[in-house]
């Protein structure tokens, strides 16, 4: 069966720290690969996707991610993590663009 | 450039009742998407509509859900005789055509009491 893991279910960071956050899947292909972001009560928005291609994607507020077919990983990173980026942090894969299967998430907290 | 819209933003219920939620999705986007979204879990794919079309529905749509989408704009996900189970978040994402991403409205929270 198709399944999105994301091992890590809290991670605390120092603001100024660099930041990872892992993402496996399981999958019969190559799927379509997203990060979400989710402030408390809020919608998600779009981090950045990996449909194909460079294996390294950038996406918004400074954020990247590293697709690795021979570990079915998608991990998203940060170099210097700020305040503003506490929130929930969901990886989402797909066979198309369509039916997503979402992880669980990490929820991310950030010390001053 | 509007995102996605969701009324209402908070529903509470009480067991039994119908609810009707309303999503409108990004102009001029032909997909239309419904996800639900429990407390600590990530959204599992309810319904989406190509145009007016109904595409697929997941087997977590139970007979007492029904989704529409009438004129290929705005959307309603209606819970006939809701229960408790029913409390989460209703999230609904629209994209512009086959093949492009998702984005996300803020979500209607359904509490059942």
């Amino acid at each position: 069966a198709q399944s999105v893991t994301q091992p890590d279910i809290h991670i605390t960071v120092s603001e100024g720290a660099s930041l990872e956050l892992r993402c496996n899947y399981s999958y019969g292909a190559t799927p379509y690969l997203f990060w979400y972001v989710q402030s408390p009560g809020q919608g998600l928005q779009l981090l950045l996707k990996y449909f194909s291609g460079d294996t390294l994607v950038q996406g918004i507020k400074g954020f990247e991610a590293e697709f690795k077919r021979s570990q079915s990983s998608f991990n998203l990173r940060k170099p210097s993590v700020h305040w503003s980026d506490a929130a929930e942090y969901f990886c989402a894969v797909g066979l198309n663009t369509d039916k997503l299967i979402f992880g669980t998430g990490t929820r991310l907290q950030v010390f001053p | 450039d509007t995102g996605v819209s969701q009324n209402p933003r908070h529903k509470i219920t009480k067991r039994g009742q119908n609810v009707t939620f309303r999503c409108d999705p990004i102009s001029e986007h032909n997909r239309l998407y419904w996800y639900r979204q429990t407390l600590g879990q990530g959204p599992e794919f309810l319904t989406y509509f190509q145009n007016e079309a109904q595409l697929e529905k997941s087997r977590l749509l139970s007979d007492r859900f029904s989704a529409e989408r009438p004129k290929g704009s705005f959307s309603t996900l209606e819970i006939q005789r809701t229960e408790q189970g029913d409390s989460a978040m209703y999230l609904c994402a629209s994209s512009l055509s086959v093949g492009t991403e998702q984005y996300f409205g803020p979500g209607t929270r359904l509490t059942v009491t």
